[in-house]
């Protein structure tokens, strides 16, 4: 079955320090992982997907196949990081549907 | 242009009456999904057009529910006989082929 599982629903971290947003996922085929995210008041919206292997807002996210893990990562958090971070994965890449995980609520505190 | 746009933002609605939820999709997005973000459950995945083809329509959770795209743009999401668990934020979005989805803002439907 396709299943993304996100284990944490809220995470706190301090201003400065490193985040670290968990993410796994079932599939048997090969297929595009995504972190989407979604501020307070607007839409959601793609952070990054595993294929470009790009940095956005200093947030990178290693796809390991071995341990279906997408963990989502920034070295240094900032109080403009608070929000909902939903990991995802798309069965057929982009031109597909998109499952989501139920997401994680990352608070940085000043 | 102005993204992907949904009417109404907010429904309220009693129980066992039909709703509709109006989806604009981005000019030219030849790709057209809804999704349903409620507490606890998350985002679900309901419904998928592309071009003329038929939809994927493995999402929907029962047969209350369907979705229509007329012209290959507006998509209307049809809700009969609502009930109170159908209450959730009701997402459309929209993609050019092979390109990222962009979402709208959502319809808050509120089910008493």
């Amino acid at each position: 079955a396709q299943r993304v599982t996100q284990p944490e629903k809220l995470l706190s971290v301090f201003k400065g320090a490193p985040v670290e947003l968990k993410c796994n996922y079932s599939y048997s085929g090969s297929p595009e992982l995504f972190w989407y995210v979604q501020y307070s008041r607007q839409r959601l919206q793609l952070l990054l997907r595993h294929i470009s292997r790009e940095s956005i807002k200093g947030f990178t996210a290693d796809l390991n196949k071995g341990e279906t893990s997408f963990h989502l990562k920034k070295p240094f958090a900032q109080e403009e990081d608070s929000a909902m971070y939903y990991c995802a994965l798309s069965p057929a890449g982009r031109d597909d549907k998109i499952i989501f995980g139920k997401g994680t609520r990352l608070h940085i505190l000043p | 242009g102005a993204g992907v746009s949904q009417s109404p933002s907010n429904k309220v609605t009693e129980k066992g009456k039909d709703v509709e939820l109006r989806c604009d999709p981005i000019s030219g997005h030849t790709a057209l999904y809804w999704y349903r973000q409620s507490l606890g459950q998350g985002l679900e995945f309901l419904i998928y057009f592309q071009g003329n083809s038929a939809p994927d329509k493995s999402g929907l959770p029962s047969d209350r529910f369907s979705a229509e795209r007329t012209g290959g743009s507006v998509s209307t999401l049809t809700i009969q006989r609502t009930q109170q668990e159908d209450s959730a934020v009701y997402l459309c979005a929209s993609s050019a082929l092979g390109q990222e989805q962009f979402f709208g803002p959502g319809t808050r439907l509120t089910v008493l």
